[in-house]
C-alpha cells in the first residue's frame, strides 16, 4: 500500500526566503516520487521526479527535492522564493497508480 | 506535441442529470487516469484505463464510470448527479502501465445545481 503525507496545508514565506515543503511517503515497493504544482483553475504540472539513482533531484523553476529512504521523506526546497511561486503543491507516490498528498498552499509575502 | 486535452472546460448541470467528460491523451500514451479534486477531499483517484481495460479503480460509487477507446481517448460518465459531485475533474495520461509520471489536462470544472 502507498500513502503520502504533506505536513502543513499552508506555508507562507517572504519573497527571497527559503521555501521548504515537507512530504513523507509510505510504500511497500521502491517508489517513484513526484512533486506537482497547480495554479488556480489549472491542471497539475510536474516540477520534478525521483525514480532511481541520484537522490537529489533538480526540477523546473529552481526547485529541488532530496529522496531520503531512511526518513521516508521527499521534501521540496527552493533557495529563494519568488512571487510567481505562489500556488498549490502536491507530493505524489507511484507504484501501481499515483497517489497524491493533500497539498500545501504556498503564499509569498512581498 | 499536443498535451492532454479535456473537454468541456466548464459545465453546469442539474441534480439528477448525467454528464460525460472527455479526455484526449498525449499522442502515444496508452494509459489514462481520472481524478476528482474538491476543496474538502483533495485529489482523489477515480480510475485508470490502459488499452481499453480498467486497471485500477478508486473508492467511488457505481454512478461514476468510464471507458477508453482504441485510440486511447477516454470518457468518464457520472449518472444521477448530486450536489457533492461538483468538482474539478482531472485527466492524466501516461506512456504505459505501472509507475511513471503523469501529464495532466486543464480539467473540467463541473458545477451541479
Amino acid at each position: 500500500a502507498q500513502s503520502v503525507t504533506q505536513l502543513g496545508s499552508h506555508v507562507s514565506v517572504s519573497e527571497g526566503a527559503l521555501v521548504l515543503l515537507r512530504c513523507n511517503y509510505s510504500s511497500s515497493v521502491p517508489p517513484y516520487l513526484f512533486w506537482y504544482v497547480q495554479y488556480p483553475n489549472q491542471g497539475l504540472q510536474l516540477l520534478l521526479k525521483y525514480t532511481t539513482g541520484a537522490t537529489l533531484v533538480k526540477g523546473i523553476n529552481g526547485f529541488e527535492a532530496e529522496f531520503k529512504k531512511s526518513e521516508t521523506s521527499f521534501h521540496l526546497t527552493k533557495p529563494s522564493a519568488h512571487m510567481s511561486d505562489a500556488a498549490e503543491y502536491f507530493c505524489a507516490v507511484s507504484a501501481s497508480k499515483i497517489i497524491f498528498g493533500s497539498g500545501t498552499r504556498l503564499s509569498i509575502r512581498p | 506535441k499536443a498535451g492532454v486535452t479535456q473537454t468541456p472546460r466548464y459545465l453546469i448541470k442539474t441534480r439528477g442529470q448525467q454528464v460525460t467528460l472527455s479526455c484526449s491523451p498525449i499522442s502515444g500514451h496508452r494509459s489514462v487516469s481520472w481524478y476528482q479534486q474538491t476543496p474538502g477531499q483533495g485529489l482523489q483517484f477515480l480510475f485508470e484505463y490502459f488499452s481499453e481495460t480498467q486497471r485500477n479503480k478508486g473508492n467511488f460509487p457505481g454512478r461514476f464510470s468510464g471507458r477508453q477507446f482504441s485510440n486511447s481517448r477516454s470518457e468518464m460518465n457520472v449518472s444521477t448527479l448530486e450536489l457533492g459531485d461538483s468538482a474539478l475533474y482531472l485527466c492524466a495520461s501516461s506512456l504505459g502501465q505501472g509507475p511513471g509520471e503523469a501529464f495532466f489536462g486543464q480539467g473540467t470544472r463541473l458545477t451541479v445545481v
